[in-house]
């Protein structure tokens, strides 16, 4: 089965400009969460859907967004970019309603570079 | 404020021997724990997890032990091997119902393995 999946893998764009990073959850995971991961630190939470819905929303500003789709993969959407964006964003995405729920499985990761 | 964290950035460990990775936490509301591991270019891996009212999981060469009155957590590796080389990241959620499980992670330890 294909695991978590990101696309692009490397995005480079100027600050004030604006991206877009998607993701593809495991088959049959409903719940899609996303992650900012800056250099000597761990991932930072930033959003978790569940069904369409947003479920959780970490301490980032509103230029960040997020949606989920019909078929459970996911965007983030990051507006006026900011060098301090610069980082590793990971989506992890896992089951529902059973005792794994809580043990997501994270994608490759999309490297962003603000210049 | 961190509330979970890895006072140790880096471990070095012969092959053979035992590794002991320590995460210590603040927030009393964390009832699940996680250890992922990390390599290079890729997203972190589930490696672990332990419920909160338990206090030792065990799978093959690596056991989480869980000491609530402490608030700390350990992860042992034994024996360790070369590929067991890569960042271990710590992880909690608080409040495992519903869902909605946000990730709080710790800053990592780099463990290296040595021949």
């Amino acid at each position: 089965d294909a695991g978590v999946t990101q696309s692009p893998t490397h995005l480079i764009k100027t600050r004030g400009q604006h991206v877009t990073l998607r993701c593809s959850p495991i088959s049959g995971h409903k719940s899609v969460s996303w992650y900012q991961q800056v250099l000597g630190q761990g991932p930072q939470f930033i959003f978790q859907y569940y069904e369409k819905e947003e479920r959780g929303r970490g301490n980032f500003p509103d230029r960040f967004s997020a949606r989920q789709f019909p078929n459970y993969s996911s965007e983030l959407n990051v507006n006026a970019l900011l060098l301090g964006d610069s980082a590793l964003y990971l989506c992890a995405s896992s089951l529902t309603g059973t005792s794994t729920f809580y043990e997501q499985y994270f994608g490759p990761g999309t490297r962003l570079t603000v210049t | 404020d961190q509330q979970v964290k890895q006072n140790s950035p880096s471990l070095s460990v012969q092959e053979g021997r035992i590794s002991i990775l320590n995460c210590d936490y603040t927030n009393s509301m964390f009832d699940y724990f996680l250890w992922y591991k990390k390599y290079p270019a890729e997203g972190p891996t589930f490696l672990i997890s332990i419920s909160s009212i338990k206090d030792k999981n065990e799978d093959g060469r690596f056991t989480v032990f869980l000491n609530k009155s402490a608030k700390h957590l350990s992860l042992h590796i034994v024996p360790s091997q070369p590929g067991d080389s890569a960042v271990y990241f710590c992880a909690a959620i608080a409040g495992t119902t519903g869902t909605a499980s946000k990730l709080t992670f710790g800053t990592g330890t780099r463990l290296q393995v040595t021949l």
